[in-house]
């Protein structure tokens, strides 16, 4: 079975704060979709990530796949409350986006 | 709409009643998911539309679920004889063919 860990679950902190968050496997995918996902909402993609070791930034956002293509991370900058939600990490192992594998997200808070 | 909506945002029902959500995909859309994400378990793969070939059924947890998309647009999942177990956000997404996923706001089922 393949499976996505993402760490921590919770996350509480303030605003200006940094923080990261992981997304793990022991499978390797040919890409890797991190989404924000609000009360109420469904997911909304953030990025795609494909080549092993790539990194990408999206305003205070910096994405980074692994050189192995098994696991990722999301760093924050200065952390604002409307950066506030779940964040989901899912795996494209078969190329096609079909069938994602996705992990069980990070809760994060940023109190003002 | 400019979105993927879905309908009815909210369902209450007794355990044993059918019922019925909807989703309207992104206008030219030829893939459709449909996912089931309960508090602690993630999103769940449940069907996928292509086209007109035949759906990918893999992820329908039992035969009291099923689905439908007519004319290639409109999608209606049914879950008959409704189980507590089956509450749970349902979400839909639509995509271009291998492309990014859009993500519905969901159906928040409740079985009582």
């Amino acid at each position: 079975t393949q499976l996505l860990e993402q760490s921590p679950q919770f996350l509480s902190i303030q605003e200006g704060e940094n923080l990261t968050v992981y997304c793990n496997s022991s499978s390797v995918f040919s890409s890797l979709q991190w989404y924000r996902q609000e009360p109420g909402e469904g997911p909304v993609l953030l990025v795609t990530v494909v080549t092993g070791g790539e990194v990408k930034k999206l305003k205070r956002l910096t994405f980074q796949f692994g050189d192995a293509r098994k696991d990722s991370s999301l760093h924050i900058t200065a952390a604002q409350p409307g950066d506030t939600g779940l964040y989901l990490c899912a795996g494209d192992w078969a190329g096609n986006n079909r069938k994602l594998i996705w992990g069980l997200g990070t809760s994060l808070a940023v109190n003002p | 709409g400019a979105g993927v909506s879905q309908s009815p945002s909210n369902k209450v029902t007794e355990k044993g009643k059918d019922v019925e959500l909807r989703c309207d995909p992104i206008s030219g859309h030829t893939a459709l998911y449909w996912y089931r994400q309960s508090l602690g378990q993630g999103l769940e793969f449940l069907i996928y539309f292509q086209g007109n070939s035949a759906p990918d059924k893999s992820g329908l947890p039992s035969d009291r679920f099923s689905a439908e998309r007519t004319g290639g647009s409109v999608s209606t999942l049914t879950i008959q004889r409704t189980q507590q177990e089956d509450s749970a956000v349902y979400l839909c997404a639509s995509s271009q063919l291998a492309g990014v996923s859009f993500f519905g706001p969901g159906t928040r089922l409740t079985v009582l």
